[in-house]
């Protein structure tokens, strides 16, 4: 079935510093990757849309400056949160669109803690 | 009014009981409607998927989907303490692109 992977699946950085995130799919290609931020007791809020080859989408209100996405291959994209505030500790999760066509594979999530 | 109104829970139920997970929603353009299971601290997994109106079943798992009312259902039958996770719903339409759409997701427990 249709993998993917994700990580770091945890990370804590100091305030100010950037951190980068990757998914790959393990065994298809994923043209298109999405990204969501989870909050506790909260749905997944879709963040952008990634396409290989091209510049992400960002879904209204998402500071694309801040959050910096890469989609350079059919198997990796990259999510850095630059410059990062606590305000960012969040549970990021990335999904890949690959096997049927509904089957929307996620990642395992990666914990952000910002101190 | 969300896209996705779902029942956050926390759910708590004895081993061996049936489970009923809800989700209700606005948009009469959705046509694909999704049950996600996650375990604490991880991704989402894909539980079960139906397309329009009708059940689906899967082992101990139903899906059911009545778009008239706008609203769809997981069943769980004779439920064990490894079903204790959270339930997203997730659903989306043909004209609402690659996005979906989450319920906030239930929160059950299984008491063994």
């Amino acid at each position: 079935g249709a993998v993917v992977s994700q990580h770091p699946s945890r990370v804590i950085c100091k305030s100010g510093t950037s951190v980068k995130i990757e998914c790959r799919s393990l065994d298809f290609q994923a043209t298109t990757m999405f990204w969501y931020r989870q909050f506790p007791k909260k749905s997944l809020m879709l963040m952008a849309t990634s396409n290989e080859g091209s510049k992400a989408t960002y879904e209204q209100g998402v500071e694309k400056d801040k959050f910096l996405i890469n989609h350079a291959s059919l198997t990796l994209s990259t999510l850095t949160v630059t410059s990062a505030h606590p305000e960012d500790s969040s549970f990021y999760i990335c999904s890949a669109r690959g096997g049927t066509n509904y089957g929307y594979t996620f990642g395992s999530g990666t914990r952000l803690t910002v101190v | 009014q969300k896209e996705v109104e779902q029942d956050p829970g926390p759910l708590s139920v004895p081993e061996g009981a049936i489970v009923s997970l809800n989700c209700t929603y606005s948009n009469s353009a959705f046509q694909y409607f999704m049950w996600y299971r996650q375990y604490s601290r991880k991704g989402p997994e894909l539980l079960m998927y139906t397309y329009s109106s009708g059940n689906k079943e899967d082992g101990r798992f139903t899906a059911q989907v009545d778009k008239s009312s706008k609203y769809i259902s997981l069943f769980i039958r004779d439920s064990q303490p490894s079903d204790s996770a959270t339930y997203l719903c997730a659903m989306r339409g043909k004209n609402t692109g690659n996005q979906f759409y989450f319920g906030t997701g239930t929160s059950l427990t299984v008491i063994p």
